[in-house]
């Protein structure tokens, strides 16, 4: 079983649209979580950190559910410029883990 | 701003040339990463250092070495180039304590023929 696993879409959603995607870990003693952002044929970049009790970013919400070990990101009036693949981080180890991405297209 | 910096952008290279594959970092991190990047595959780990002359296997090592002479630069090495590390490689760079909150390079993109 893949350590971090999302699902790899795409999300196609229109302009102005919620969506919200989720990302599940194995390792119940991942302490640190993270979204990063990563566009088309550019490096990946950090979104935001995941907290405990869910944070928020402008139109973006992280959260994180210990019990059912999973992380979401939502994102509210979605814009074109927001079309990328987002990545979940999970540490508590030494080394960051990576899922697979997920890849969002919006359209106008 | 930090700042990860990759020699080249893009690479050919041709079957069993050594390739060195050069990154900088500016922040004076303690930690830094090598990953190839493949379609499907998402982001592997090759080996990453976390500090000077120190270096760990990640999870796909085979073919590759690494060198950190100086903290500000890990080196990535194919010993004999081969077609199937034709690949996207990103080099990344983390304070001591946040392993987690990497800055990427914007990464090299090698072909090798």
């Amino acid at each position: 079983r893949k350590e971090v696993e999302q699902d790899p879409g795409p999300f196609n959603v229109p302009e102005g649209a919620t969506v919200a995607f989720n990302c599940t870990y194995s390792n119940s003693a991942s302490q640190s979580f993270f979204w990063y952002r990563q566009d088309c044929r550019k490096e990946p970049k950090l979104l935001m950190s995941v907290y405990s009790s869910g944070n928020e970013d402008g139109r973006f919400t992280a959260q994180l559910n210990r019990a059912s070990q999973y992380i979401s990101l939502l994102i509210r009036d979605s814009k074109l410029s927001d079309s990328a693949t987002y990545l979940c981080v999970v540490g508590g180890s030494y080394i960051p883990t990576f899922g697979r991405g997920t890849s969002l297209i919006v359209h106008p | 701003d930090v700042k990860v910096t990759q020699s080249s952008r893009y690479l050919v290279k041709r079957t069993g040339e050594k390739v060195f594959l050069e990154c900088v970092q500016d922040m004076d991190h303690e930690n830094m990463f090598w990953y190839r990047q493949d379609p499907g595959l998402g982001l592997r780990l090759i080996y990453f250092s976390y500090d000077v002359k120190m270096k760990e296997k990640g999870d796909i090592p085979e073919g590759y070495s690494v060198s950190r002479e100086k903290k500000e630069r890990f080196s990535l090495i194919l010993e004999s180039a081969s077609t199937n590390q034709t690949s996207m490689y990103l080099c990344a760079s983390s304070p001591d304590g946040s392993n987690e909150k990497l800055f990427f390079g914007s990464g090299t993109q090698l072909s090798v023929l």
